[in-house]
């Protein structure tokens, strides 16, 4: 039991740039999301999934897009890289957002320069 | 408009000591609340849910004022290996209804 897959773990993009952040779970989660960390601003949600086909904006969605085609995957897409992006991004899942605490990936340290 | 405050710290504790503390919410229609800890570069782990009653998982403890709106985590005995920094988060507030606070940072000294 993998848990929640991140890919890649480290990425450097130059400005304009684009990329996919990908996202697995194998254990049947409904609800999936994305959060960014940055120092001092803790985590904050940038789009979120309650169920295949449903997707939904967070705190921070400007510049990111994200589909989820099946429950396991939930990419998350940078448009036009740009160095306020520079972030750890973490992706994590949940059976039910409102009882059941989170299960996190490893994370992405994505620098944009 | 901060909706999960916790004292950034560091908390700089004895090995073998106790050690609490809080983190406060704003919203009052919260209804699910948990403690994250998050070691140096890694990924938050769920530490323990909290309830209205209080719960107890060995040596941490979580208690819940809902008057107060105030959670608080005790670590008894406290190990080397506690050091990590601590997330409350809550349910209510945020866009999908999770809001994380930014964190207690634990370092505990031999």
């Amino acid at each position: 039991n993998a848990g929640v897959t991140q890919t890649p773990k480290f990425q450097v993009l130059k400005t304009g740039q684009s990329m996919t952040l990908q996202c697995a779970q194998d254990m049947n989660h409904e609800y999936m999301s994305w959060y960014r960390q940055d120092p001092g601003m803790g985590l904050r949600l940038i789009h979120y999934s309650v169920g295949a086909g449903i997707t939904d904006q967070g705190e921070v969605p400007n510049g990111y897009n994200v589909s989820r085609s099946t429950t396991e995957d939930f990419p998350l897409r940078l448009l036009s890289a740009a160095p306020s992006q520079t972030s750890v991004y973490f992706c994590a899942s949940s059976l039910d957002r409102a009882t059941y605490g989170y299960t996190f990936g490893s994370g992405t340290r994505l620098t944009v320069v | 408009r901060k909706e999960v405050e916790q004292d950034p710290g560091p908390f700089n504790v004895p090995e073998g000591a106790t050690v609490a503390f809080n983190c406060t919410y704003s919203n009052s229609a919260s209804q699910s609340f948990f403690w994250y800890r998050q070691d140096c570069r890694k990924e938050p782990k769920l530490l323990m849910s909290v309830y209205s009653s209080g719960n107890e998982d060995g040596r941490f403890t979580a208690q819940l004022n809902r008057a107060s709106q105030y959670i608080s985590l005790l670590i008894r005995d406290s190990k080397l290996s506690d050091s990590a920094t601590y997330l409350c988060v809550v349910r209510g507030g945020g866009a999908d209804g999770l809001t994380f606070g930014k964190g207690t940072h634990l370092i505990i000294q031999p």
